[in-house]
């Protein structure tokens, strides 16, 4: 059974920084890439990144809003992809998902495994 | 980015009749390859989002054969044969053309 499982989330303020990670079981982490999604209170879903597989270098991509701020990194040894979050913005605010997807380097498509989701909250 | 846009935003819908949601994209999504990146995303109630369909029409394994995706280049659309009441929530379409992916604004159907 796939399972992702989210953790890392919680109270931080406005300006610190917050580490996230998901663990994975149940297929090959490294075969697939991990992509970060989120979702603001009472809003839609925002796609926040992802990072490659190994077949395409591991690069990452971000969304214009966390770029220079969010990193994702993966450790292929232990099946866990993290999303380390830096001076956080009281707008970053949100519930944060991992999911994979089918992705080659810039297109994926089927996300079918997704985590429970952790909630960030960033207070002034 | 491609923007995309969902209608209607919100649906209430009666069960055991048809239900029909559409999506515009900016751009055209079908890839070189010939594929076409554009999934359909529902969020029940406190829960994850789940895949209904993916690139345009291919329904996802496990996926009721009441929802069906069709559509090509920027025009798609989302239909459930006859709503059931487990199918509220909100239904997002997605591109996964380009980074950054991008989703419609969603369209909640509730029953009536």
């Amino acid at each position: 059974e796939v399972q992702l499982v989210e953790s890392g989330g919680g109270l931080v303020q406005s300006g610190r920084s917050l580490r996230l990670s998901c663990k994975v079981s149940g297929y090959s982490f490294s075969d697939f890439a991990m992509t970060w999604f989120r979702q603001a209170p009472g809003k839609g879903l925002e796609w926040v990144g992802f990072i490659t597989s190994g077949r395409y270098g591991g690069t990452t991509e971000y969304a214009a809003s966390v770029k220079g701020r969010f990193t994702i990194s993966r450790d292929d040894s232990n099946s866990i992809a993290y999303l380390q979050m830096n001076s956080l913005k009281t707008e970053d605010t949100a519930v944060y998902y991992c999911s994979r997807g089918h992705c080659s380097e810039s297109n994926c498509y089927m996300f079918l495994y997704w985590g429970q989701g952790t909630l960030v909250t960033v207070s002034s | 980015d491609i923007v995309m846009t969902q209608s209607p935003l919100f649906l209430p819908v009666t069960p055991g009749e048809p239900a029909s949601i559409s999506c515009r994209s900016s751009q055209s999504l079908q890839h070189s390859n010939g594929y076409t990146y554009l999934d359909w995303y529902l969020q029940k109630p406190g829960q994850s989002p789940q895949v209904l369909i993916y690139l345009g029409s291919i329904r996802a394994s496990g996926v009721p054969d009441r929802f069906s995706g069709s559509g090509s280049g920027t025009e798609f659309t989302l239909k459930i044969s006859r709503v059931e009441a487990e199918d509220v929530g909100v239904y997002y379409c997605m591109q996964g053309l380009q980074t950054p992916g991008t989703f419609g604004h969603g369209t909640k159907v509730e029953i009536k």
